[in-house]
This record gives C-alpha cells, sequence and structure tokens, in this order.
C-alpha cells in the first residue's frame, strides 16, 4: 500500500456539469475524510466517514455535493450542477482509530476547474 | 470557535534557522500538528504535538507549545533549500464532540534562498 490515492489527478468541466471522484485510502484506515482546499488557503473539512457511516458534514456541503463510501473501503465525493466557484483542489484523507492513533494521510488531490 | 491563524510568508538564507507561528483560539485542542505542502502536491504530515506537552523535537524540527497564550511555533534548524513550501498549522478537537477533522490555518509560505 502506497498511501491515499485519488482519482483523477485533475478535471476540467463545464458549469452546470456533473463530476464525481474518487479516493482509495490505506487500506486499514476506518476514518475517512473531504476537505477542500481553494488557492492562498489552508484545507476546509468536508465529510468524514468512520467505516461506511458518515458522521459529520460541514456547513459547506450544500445540496449539491454528495459522499458515500459504501463497504467502508473507497469513497466518491459528488457535485452535481457544478458552479465556477466549485473551482478547488478536493483533498482526501484517511486515519485510523485504533490505539489512539491521530495521524491523518492526505491524498495528492483531484484539482477541479469548472468553466 | 475555531480559529488558526498564521503569518502568511517568511524568507530565510540556507542554512540559518526559520521559525513559523500558529495561534489559536480553541482551548480544548488536544493535538496540534504542522504539515508541509509542496507546489501540486498533497500535505505531508512533519510533526505533531499532544496539547500537554510543551515542546517535541524531531531531527531539524523543533515544535513549542505556549497552551497559555495558545501559540504554537515550528524551528526548522539548518534550513535547506528543499524546505521551500507552505507549511499549515492544524488543529483537532477532544473525541468527545465528535469532531476529529482538523482545522488549518492559511499556511506561511517559506522561501529559502541559497
Amino acid at each position: 500500500d502506497t498511501g491515499v490515492s485519488q482519482d483523477p489527478r485533475h478535471k476540467i468541466t463545464k458549469r452546470g456539469q456533473n463530476v464525481t471522484f474518487r479516493c482509495d485510502p490505506i487500506s486499514e484506515h476506518n476514518r475517512l475524510y473531504w476537505y477542500r482546499q481553494t488557492l492562498g488557503q489552508g484545507p476546509e473539512f468536508l465529510t468524514y466517514f468512520q467505516n461506511e457511516a458518515q458522521l459529520e458534514k460541514s456547513r459547506l456541503l450544500s445540496d449539491r455535493f454528495s459522499a458515500e463510501r459504501p463497504k467502508g473501503s473507497f469513497s466518491t465525493l459528488e457535485i452535481q450542477r457544478t458552479e465556477q466557484g466549485d473551482s478547488a483542489m478536493y483533498l482526501c484523507a484517511s486515519s485510523s482509530s485504533h490505539q489512539g492513533n491521530t495521524e491523518a494521510f492526505f491524498g495528492q488531490g483531484t484539482r477541479l476547474t469548472v468553466v | 470557535g475555531e480559529d488558526v491563524e498564521q503569518s502568511l510568508f517568511l524568507s530565510v538564507r540556507e542554512g540559518d534557522s526559520s521559525v513559523i507561528n500558529c495561534t489559536y483560539t480553541d482551548s480544548s485542542s488536544t493535538y496540534l500538528y504542522w504539515y508541509k505542502q509542496e507546489p501540486g502536491a498533497g500535505l505531508q504530515l512533519l510533526t505533531y504535538i499532544f496539547s500537554n506537552m510543551d515542546m517535541k523535537q524531531d531531527q531539524r524540527l523543533t515544535v513549542l507549545l505556549n497552551k497559555k497564550d495558545k501559540h504554537l511555533s515550528l524551528r526548522i534548524a539548518d534550513t535547506q533549500t528543499g524546505d521551500s513550501a507552505i507549511y499549515f498549522c492544524a488543529e483537532s478537537l477532544p473525541l468527545d464532540t465528535g469532531r476529529r477533522a482538523l482545522t488549518f490555518g492559511s499556511g506561511t509560505r517559506l522561501q529559502v534562498q541559497p
């Protein structure tokens, strides 16, 4: 296992289209997070899964955003009817809740450009 | 409320020490982290400190925590050009809040001049 992987690395889409991103966490990690990062800013929390349960969603996650983690392994983040303001880097991270482990490992991110 | 603040930019000469500062507002933070981000890349965890500690050293990195002032710093000794990147400070909330995500600062861009 080489770490958290995200696909695609880059996505350009027209306004109004739907996009879906995938995240494969480190295999033994039961926690998975999605963050959004805009230029010049730190990552902002979007949503969090423990196993397959989505335990928390940020108020940044509008109704156009939906995330799933159906089998407690990989996760998808879908954005419907994309807007130019959705352009950002979408980062996935994973961690383990076992033995008090607190380290979250990040993927390389998916850079979304809405034109 | 949660707010993590950092200065935007720091420039140092190669071989000097760098000190990146961070302030946070949530006194219930349990862990505080430093992440490094190079251009076009994800975030790399550099080090973290538990809130009941005041210092942690890891090779060239020294983290100092002043819990009373809610101030965190990262010192990089013998700074190299490969240390040029954006450094993010982040805090996590205690488990009993149900919240386990990180709150990040806006990042400090470190420029190392040869």
